[in-house]
């Protein structure tokens, strides 16, 4: 059962674009939303979370939009950078526990 | 700062061995969580626990099981191998039971041969 859901699997922007991601699930009782940037290799690191009682959330060039009626979350990277080029996993998780379930993810491919 | 550190970082077993895995949290931390991650897929969780206590169980078989010792470090263990079990293993910690924040370590590449 995928509770979470992304898209799209993997994308290719141009230096200096916006990167789009999409992100839904099931589970009303999910409660924090964080994303995830993966290099090959290495762990998943939290790039930025945002809570369902803000719609917006920005950090640098990372943005966070939630919509809790349509029980969707999206990514936009603006100003894509070839180093930004990664597997970027959106997840969730009930506000009294930590047990994340992630998307499926999406790679990221920005060319210069 | 330490982060969360795994070891080994690779690992080659044979179908029907048994692996042990382990994760030291980032100091203060008193919460270990493991994720599977098959190649090309989000990581699955599998299991948490809290002050050594289990606090909560993925869909994964009983080959596998895990502790936590009084310094807050933690094993994965997973009996009776399958090709099925290769993945990258992933160790989370996190300040408390109920964290929200998530560090994760880079993982245990485990292949079954």
């Amino acid at each position: 059962q995928q509770q979470v859901k992304q898209s799209p699997q993997s994308l290719i922007v141009q230096k200096g674009g916006i990167s789009i991601i999409n992100c839904a699930y099931e589970n009303t009782a999910f409660d924090y939303f964080p994303w995830y940037q993966q290099f090959p290799g290495k762990g998943p690191a939290l790039l930025i979370a945002i809570r369902p009682d803000v719609s917006e959330k920005k950090e640098g060039r990372f943005t966070i939009s939630f919509n809790k009626s349509a029980k969707q979350f999206s990514l936009h990277i603006m100003d894509s950078q070839p180093g930004d080029s990664a597997t970027y996993f959106c997840a969730a998780s009930k506000a009294a526990g930590n047990k994340l379930t992630f998307g499926g993810g999406t790679r990221v491919l920005v060319k210069p | 700062d330490a982060g969360v550190t795994q070891s080994p970082t690779h690992l080659i077993k044979t179908r029907g061995q048994h692996v042990t895995l382990r994760c030291s949290p980032i100091s203060g931390h008193k919460s270990v969580s493991w994720y599977q991650q098959v190649l090309g897929q989000g990581p699955q969780f599998i299991f948490q626990y809290y002050e050594k206590e289990e606090r909560g169980r993925g869909n994964f078989p009983d080959r596998f099981s895990a502790r936590q010792f009084p310094n807050y470090s933690s094993e994965l263990n997973v009996n009776a191998l399958l090709l099925g079990d290769s993945a990258l293993y992933l160790c989370a910690s996190g300040e408390s039971g109920g964290f929200t924040e998530a560090f994760f370590g880079q993982g245990t590449r485990l292949t079954v041969v």
